[in-house]
């Protein structure tokens, strides 16, 4: 009963570099999202994917790029990270677009530019 | 404004007692309503949804009230174990959810 997984947990990157976030469902979920969270602020959405093979931006996609590997897999994507990125990352998933059974959440990635 | 308001807090409270948190929304247009408990440094999690008719989950009682577009979360008798942080969501159409920043509750022995 892994439900969502995230990897990595702690992640410090210099500005500039490149990363990938990578979450996995097992819950045979259709909804997939990526969201951070920052200190004062509700959790901010920053792309999703209704169902495998499409993707949306949410309220903040910039500097981040998605792909929806596949049913199961959805990976966020830092290209060229900066200090206002830093942030906890949570990967979240539901059964349906409705969402009204509520969000299944990953345990969260720390992630610190410097 | 934001669109989800809540108290951050904190409420410190002892065992035993009865605390109430209100949330505030600012879209006429949301349709679902839920509470999330979040644990220091951990993720949050779906603790009840708030139906207009209200509901109750044990010592838990959410509320809907449309009109004044607010919704509150009621915990009785308190424990240790509900020291979190409470997230107000609430959704509208198009994928739009919208979390508060939530609010913090310390229950002290």
């Amino acid at each position: 009963n892994a439900g969502v997984t995230q990897t990595p947990k702690f992640q410090v990157l210099k500005t500039g570099q490149s990363m990938t976030l990578q979450c996995a469902q097992d819950m045979n979920h259709n909804s997939m999202y990526w969201y951070r969270q920052d200190p004062g602020m509700g959790l901010r959405l920053i792309y999703y994917s209704a169902s495998e093979g499409t993707t949306d931006k949410g309220e903040v996609p910039n500097g981040y790029n998605v792909s929806r590997l596949n049913k199961r897999e959805f990976s966020l994507r830092l290209e060229s990270a900066a200090p206002s990125q830093t942030s906890v990352y949570f990967c979240a998933s539901s059964e349906g677009a409705s969402r009204t059974e509520g969000y299944t959440f990953g345990s969260g990635t720390r992630l610190t530019v410097v | 404004r934001k669109e989800v308001e809540q108290d951050p807090g904190p409420f410190n409270v002892p065992e035993g007692a009865t605390v109430a948190f209100n949330c505030t929304y600012s879209n006429s247009a949301s349709q679902s309503f839920f509470w999330y408990r979040q644990d220091c440094r951990k993720e949050p999690k779906l603790l009840m949804s708030v139906y207009s008719s209200g509901n109750e989950d044990g010592r838990f009682t959410a509320q809907l009230n449309r009109a004044s577009q607010y919704i509150s979360l009621l915990i009785r008798d308190s424990k240790l174990s509900d020291s979190a942080t409470y997230l107000c969501v609430a959704l509208t159409g198009g994928f739009k959810t919208i979390f508060g920043a939530g609010t913090r509750l310390f229950v002290k022995a």
